[in-house]
């Protein structure tokens, strides 16, 4: 069965560090979604991406995220400086295009900030 | 934003039935989802239901749509050990872009 490819698994990174994260979406999904997912809540949208072009990311904190699929195929979200508030699961997912039967996430990359 | 309600904690006894509930409030909702998360682990798609439709069956689970009252239900039938977990609802919205609940802990007892 086809799945969306995280990398890392697990990270930690002391405060005002850069970090970043790395998704493989499913062969052919042509939109990309990053999610964060702070212990205790459920995911909440921070971009999304179709093809190599950013449809949304107006809860993307621009000031120290960003984005980036620039092949249209795999994507990084980098953090800098990563702060405390930052320690979360960051989840990434992919779908065809204009379909929600397919939407299908990846194992997500844990984050702690010390 | 729109919101996605549901209770935070469910406990059952192992193969017994488990309900867990959800409303939500965006009137435009195309689909609805139910998603299972187990420990440190990513998202797991179970089921979804169109808004066109009221009932939906796979297996041990069934989803229950009342578009009137926007509330959705997922039924899993004979709950094992194995489902325990965090179950999250939803809600698609006006496209298919899931927004999510803050998930039920389903918790089952031998």
């Amino acid at each position: 069965e086809a799945e969306v490819a995280q990398s890392p698994r697990y990270k930690i990174t002391e405060k005002s560090q850069a970090v970043a994260f790395w998704c493989d979406p499913i062969s052919g999904h042509a939109t990309l979604y990053w999610y964060r997912q702070i212990l205790g809540q459920g995911p909440e949208l921070l971009v999304q991406f179709q093809d190599e072009s950013v449809v949304d990311d107006s809860q993307l904190p621009k000031d120290r995220f960003s984005a980036e699929r620039l092949k249209g195929v795999d994507s990084t979200l980098k953090i800098q400086p990563a702060e405390l508030g930052d320690s979360a699961m960051y989840l990434c997912a992919s779908s065809p295009q204009d379909r929600g039967d397919g939407y299908t996430f990846g194992s997500g990359t844990r984050l702690t900030v010390v | 934003g729109e919101d996605v309600e549901q209770s935070l904690f469910l406990s059952v006894r192992e193969g017994d039935s488990s309900v867990i509930n959800c409303t939500y409030t965006d009137s435009s909702s195309t689909y609805l989802y139910w998603y299972k998360q187990e420990p440190g682990a990513g998202l797991q798609l179970l089921t979804y239901i169109f808004s066109n439709m009221d009932m939906k069956q796979d297996q041990r689970l069934t989803v229950l749509l009342n578009k009137k009252d926007k509330h959705l239900s997922l039924r899993i039938a004979d709950t094992q050990t194995g489902d325990s977990a965090i179950y999250f609802c939803a809600d698609g919205g006006g496209s298919y872009i899931p927004t999510f609940g803050r998930g039920t802990s389903l918790i089952v007892h031998p």
